[in-house]
């Protein structure tokens, strides 16, 4: 199964600023996700990135506050932009590895805390 | 609408015994594919096992298995022997189509707690 490198793996932020977090996947991929978990939450999914075109963006979500690059098949980034305290959350990006039986993998998550 | 359920919050289970943790889910699509994840403390998302709606048989990967009832929309996690290592969070998932992508939406979870 595919692994995926997450970076930061934790950050402590100003509000105001804004972070990046990176992921880098061993094997091209198609389709990557990018999902929040806020503090005893569920996964949210925030948008679908899919190389060479636009992220497609879940409802309650927008590209202003979450822009999200795809320069190639392996690698991904998702900045968070004009931090608040209710960004701190647990972010995830995942991956479709095309054989279900394989699961989505995810990556080992960031935990961002907006002060 | 909520199409991933998971009723439990909370589950606590003696060790080494079996325990299952319900999820129903909501689709319109004859195809669709249903996962469990298990979440330790560390907030790792750890794959445990795939049903998918064409299966006929019951998934199951070692100490886990999956009961699918298709009419029912039910497709819950059976943990058998329980081990405290299994104390987390565990999360249903369905796999569904959007549009010309496929994507992963999950249920609130259930926090399993195993006793010693």
């Amino acid at each position: 199964s595919a692994v995926i490198s997450q970076k930061p793996s934790r950050d402590i932020c100003q509000r105001g600023t804004s972070l990046t977090i990176q992921c880098q996947v061993d094997s091209q991929v198609t389709m990557m996700f990018w999902y929040r978990q806020q503090p005893g939450q569920s996964l949210t999914l925030i948008a679908t990135a899919n190389q060479g075109s636009e992220a497609t963006y879940e409802s309650g979500f927008v590209i202003d506050k979450f822009p999200i690059s795809r320069p190639n098949l392996t690698f991904s980034t998702l900045t968070v932009s004009n931090m608040s305290p209710e960004d701190s959350s647990i972010y995830l990006c995942s991956v479709d590895q095309g054989a279900f039986n394989y699961g989505y993998t995810f990556g080992s998550g960031t935990r961002l805390t907006v002060v | 609408a909520q199409k991933i359920t998971q009723t439990q919050p909370g589950m606590f289970v003696q060790e080494k015994e079996a325990v299952t943790l319900d999820c129903t889910y909501d689709t319109s699509d004859q195809s669709y594919g249903l996962f469990w994840y298990k979440q330790p403390s560390s907030g790792e998302m750890i794959f445990l096992i795939y049903q998918g709606s064409y299966d006929e048989q019951n998934a199951t990967e070692g100490r886990y298995s999956l009961n699918f009832q298709k009419a029912r929309k039910s497709a819950n996690l059976v943990i058998s022997a329980s081990q405290l290592g299994d104390s987390a969070m565990y999360f249903c998932a369905m796999r569904e189509k959007e549009d010309s992508s496929y994507k992963l939406i999950f249920g609130s979870g259930t926090r399993l707690l195993v006793r010693p």
